[in-house]
């Protein structure tokens, strides 16, 4: 497609509960980024992807969120256990390197955690 | 690591009236600016960016913004706002490989 896409745009579950967000960066795009946005803040990074490694996964807030990139396009964030406190925007970014300066966001996926 | 903080979390303007959006960094050596806005219902898009040279920057519709390092700032200026520029501006610097954002300004324009 022309764009990154995240599926799905909304998702809602209850607490405990297992999630996955998928993103489909822009074609040719090697890097691929995932942030969250909660109401009325900016976009937190999470984790990082070069290729199919991650590199960088500081921004991970512990060991119930997971990311993989394994054929170094389509990404999936997932998320065990869920919390209320998970609740936010989650918005994937793609570029074609760190070094060209513009990340190119899909329109993030909604998840409420109930 | 980088910081970057946005000094507005609201800015109300008239139409055709100038604006001016805060974004300041944290000190570095070297740094990439970036400002980026958030139409509504829409994903975050680029504005404009500064890498190297000039340290004025302007985008496609008439918003620019100049790096001040001493003051290290980057503040997001456009003489006459339009009602279509209703929307949430978020300054971000660049950290190692990934982009540090602030909490975001939203700019409402009044007819």
């Amino acid at each position: 497609g022309a764009g990154v896409s995240q599926t799905p745009s909304n998702k809602v579950t209850e607490k405990g509960k297992y999630v996955e967000l998928r993103c489909d960066p822009i074609s040719g795009h090697t890097a691929l980024y995932w942030y969250r946005q909660s109401l009325g803040q900016g976009p937190e990074f999470l984790i990082y992807f070069q290729g199919t490694g991650a590199a960088d996964d500081s921004g991970l807030p512990n060991d119930r969120f997971f990311a993989v990139r394994p054929e170094g396009s389509v990404s999936t964030l997932k998320i065990q256990r869920t919390e209320r406190g998970d609740s936010a925007v989650y918005l994937c970014a793609s570029s074609s390197g760190p070094e060209a300066g513009e990340l190119f966001f899909g329109e993030g996926s909604r998840l409420t955690v109930l | 690591a980088q910081s970057v903080t946005q000094l507005d979390s609201q800015v109300p303007v008239f139409e055709e009236a100038p604006v001016e959006l805060r974004c300041n960094y944290s000190s570095s050596v070297s740094v990439y600016l970036f400002w980026y806005v958030q139409y509504p219902n829409q994903g975050l898009q680029l504005l404009l960016k500064y890498l190297s040279g000039s340290t004025l920057v302007e985008s496609i519709n008439g918003f620019e913004a100049e790096f001040n390092k001493s003051q290290t700032s980057f503040h997001l200026r456009k003489p006459s706002v339009h009602i279509s520029d209703t929307a949430e501006y978020f300054c971000a610097v660049s950290d190692t490989d990934k982009l540090i954002f602030g909490t975001g300004t939203r700019l409402q324009v009044f007819p």
